[in-house]
């Protein structure tokens, strides 16, 4: 079975703060992918990655394969990164979703 | 310009009405699928096409009938709609999917209500 599990399932932080989300997925995706959802509804994708690490401006997303294991971190996090973060794992020619990560930044 | 496109935004109907949800995307990608995100906001796919033919369609009522009339649009006609249908409908296309799927552009949503 397909399964992308992630947590934690909400996280209030004060602005600045560090923050990461993870991501777990079972085996046989060949890419895993990272969005972003608006308070006001819009998604956005934000990554999509296979190996390593990829980083774009404050935001930086990792991926271990051996551990079957992605991490999205938001670093110097500030209210507008307040959203709806997504994991989904990529099986084949469709995405399997995780239920999201509700983030809330407090200033 | 927007580079998916979905219309309406908003759509209330009463059960049993048939209805349609149209995506048109400017981006030249050959991929477009539909999702829809349920009340706890996950999100599934539904329909996925490629070029005009159908790629995926995920256990999908058949009430559910996606069109595709050119690779730039995929509408969502749906009939005999149901209390359990509402939801936010996603449109979304990629550039291709042949070796893996690309980094996928979203159209706004509809927010279907029926009553």
């Amino acid at each position: 079975k397909n399964e992308v599990e992630q947590s934690p399932q909400n996280l209030t932080a004060q602005e600045g703060e560090f923050i990461t989300i993870n991501c777990s997925y079972s085996v046989g995706i060949s890419a895993l992918h990272w969005l972003q959802q608006h308070p006001g509804g819009g998604i956005v994708s934000l990554f999509m990655l296979s190996s390593g690490k990829k980083k774009h401006g404050r935001l930086i997303a990792t991926i271990n394969i051996q551990e079957k294991h992605s991490s999205l971190h938001i670093t110097a996090s500030h209210p507008r990164d307040s959203a709806v973060y997504i994991c989904a794992g990529e099986y084949g020619n469709k995405l399997v979703f995780g239920a999201g990560t509700i983030l809330r930044v407090k200033s | 310009d927007t580079a998916v496109s979905q219309t309406p935004k908003y759509l209330v109907t009463q059960m049993g009405n048939d209805k349609s949800i149209k995506c048109e995307q400017n981006l030249g990608h050959d991929t477009m699928y539909w999702y829809k995100q349920d009340s706890k906001k996950f999100l599934k796919i539904m329909f996925s096409y490629n070029n005009k033919e159908l790629i995926i369609n995920e256990t999908v009522p058949n009430r559910f009938s996606p069109k595709s009339p050119d690779k730039a649009h995929l509408n969502l006609h749906i009939n005999s709609l149901e209390l359990g249908d509402s939801a936010v409908y996603f449109c979304a296309s990629s550039q291709d999917w042949v070796g893996g799927i690309n980094i996928q552009y979203f159209g706004a949503g509809t927010r279907l209500s029926v009553l």
